[in-house]
């Protein structure tokens, strides 16, 4: 009940392209569900974040769609460049504590 | 605004040695996160402070694994004695009390040889 299941494992998309990243979850007790980017080396940066009572959060090329009735949750990447080759994490927040999902890691095509 | 600051880098032990890590929070923020990343994987919590008290460790292996933070701002995690399963980036994040956002320094990746 505590998992975040986070697909797919890997994604190649071309330049210009749409990144999609799905997740979902079943602790119904997450209040907050942020996403971050993390590059080899580098520890994970905060992109987005929602809050359940919001169905969908656009910030410049990065968008959240939020289901909660599904129990589901994605980051859309619009437009997307090779410098958002990374890894993305979703993750599930209860009392200020995360559950990270295993990880996306996108690779955008020059 | 100075990011989470975590020392050292890298660190290579031998199984059954001790290691240390260090970490310094964003300036005024109250919560300290551990967190253990293994290759491959998200990060997983390890232990929870909340100025210098423990808000939770429970995934914490504590016969092994030691975190404190004495006057509510640094932090140490310590692994004594060390085992192969442990090698990983250990990450510190930290956030201001009572909001959600995290953020993360750079970890600290660790090889258990």
């Amino acid at each position: 009940q505590q998992q975040v299941k986070q697909s797919p494992q890997s994604l190649i998309v071309q330049k210009g392209g749409i990144s999609i990243i799905n997740c979902a979850y079943e602790n119904t007790a997450f209040d907050y569900f942020p996403w971050y980017q993390q590059f080899p080396g580098k520890g994970p940066a905060l992109l987005i974040a929602i809050r359940p009572d919001v169905s969908e959060k656009k910030e410049g090329r990065f968008t959240i769609s939020f289901n909660k009735s599904a129990k589901q949750f994605s980051l859309h990447i619009m437009d997307s460049q090779p410098g958002d080759s990374a890894t993305y994490f979703c993750a599930a927040s209860e009392a200020y504590k995360y559950i990270f999902g295993t990880g996306t890691r996108l690779k955008v095509l020059a | 605004e100075a990011g989470v600051a975590q020392s050292p880098r890298y660190k290579i032990i031998e199984k059954r040695q001790s290691v240390a890590f260090w970490c310094n929070p964003i300036s005024g923020h109250a919560t300290l996160y551990w967190y253990q990343q293994i290759l491959g994987q998200g990060p997983k919590l390890l232990i929870q402070f909340q100025n210098n008290g423990v808000v939770d460790d429970s995934q914490l292996p504590k016969d092994r694994f030691s975190a404190e933070r004495l006057k509510g701002v640094d932090s140490t995690l310590k692994i004594q004695p060390a085992k192969l399963e442990d090698s990983a980036v250990y990450l510190c994040a930290s956030s201001r009390q009572g909001f959600y956002e995290q953020y993360f320094g750079p970890g600290t990746r660790l090889t258990v040889t």
